[in-house]
């Protein structure tokens, strides 16, 4: 079974840039999520889609993040404009249909550093 | 913002020790989960706890719950130079969705 996929993997722009990330979640699981992983913390949840509705994007910021999951399937998030404190690596996970006990499986991240 | 805290923030064994580490959150919840993330294969699910339960094995890993003491560890036992990781727990809240909260991390060194 594929697991989450991730592209790119890395990514490097100056502050002010846009930049996006894609996902493509483990075929069938109808949860997808989002997190940031700030170096040396632990992955902070950004937003939380089922199917291709919104469950939770209370941590979004949402004057420069934006993320949508067209047809329930892949999704892409994207940040306009980057600021220096969104250096981090984003992760993408998917579950089966976000019961509370499900189990996420993670994507490898891209890693973004922003100049 | 994170809910669990994990202690230590680093360790270092020597290989065939067991490690401990321990994780403490604020709120009720669901259930407990923990995960290893190392750089070869990112973050992988470990072990879920429920909160009625009190202890749970699987291979090599024992995980305790105190939902009393707000606390949770996880022991490894007889270690192995790839279990070198961070290993994250994270907290499961009860709404009706999964709402998974990570800790700080616990950095695991084992040095063969």
């Amino acid at each position: 079974e594929a697991g989450v996929a991730q592209s790119p993997r890395y990514k490097i722009i100056e502050k002010r840039q846009s930049v996006a990330f894609w996902c493509n979640p483990i075929s069938g699981h109808a949860t997808l999520y989002w997190y940031q992983q700030i170096l040396g913390q632990g992955p902070k949840l950004l937003i939380q889609f089922q199917n291709n509705g919104v469950v939770d994007d209370s941590q979004l910021p949402k004057d420069r993040f934006s993320a949508e999951r067209l047809k329930g399937v892949d999704s892409t998030l994207k940040i306009q404009p980057a600021k220096l404190e969104d250096s981090a690596v984003y992760l993408c996970a998917s579950s089966l249909d976000g019961g509370e006990q499900e189990t996420q499986y993670f994507g490898p991240g891209t890693r973004l550093l922003v100049l | 913002s994170q809910q669990g805290e994990e202690d230590p923030q680093a360790l270092s064994i020597q290989e065939g020790e067991n490690a401990t580490m321990n994780c403490s959150y604020k709120t009720s919840i669901n259930n407990l989960q923990w995960y290893r993330q190392n750089s070869g294969r990112g973050l992988v699910h470990l072990i879920l706890i429920r909160s009625n339960e009190r202890e749970k094995h699987s291979g090599r890993l024992r995980v305790t719950l105190d939902t009393s003491k707000k606390s949770s560890s996880l022991l490894i036992t007889a270690s192995r130079a790839a279990d070198t990781a961070s290993y994250f727990c994270a907290t499961v809240n009860s709404g009706g969705y999964q709402k998974v909260t990570f800790g700080t991390g616990t950095k695991l060194q084992v040095i063969p």
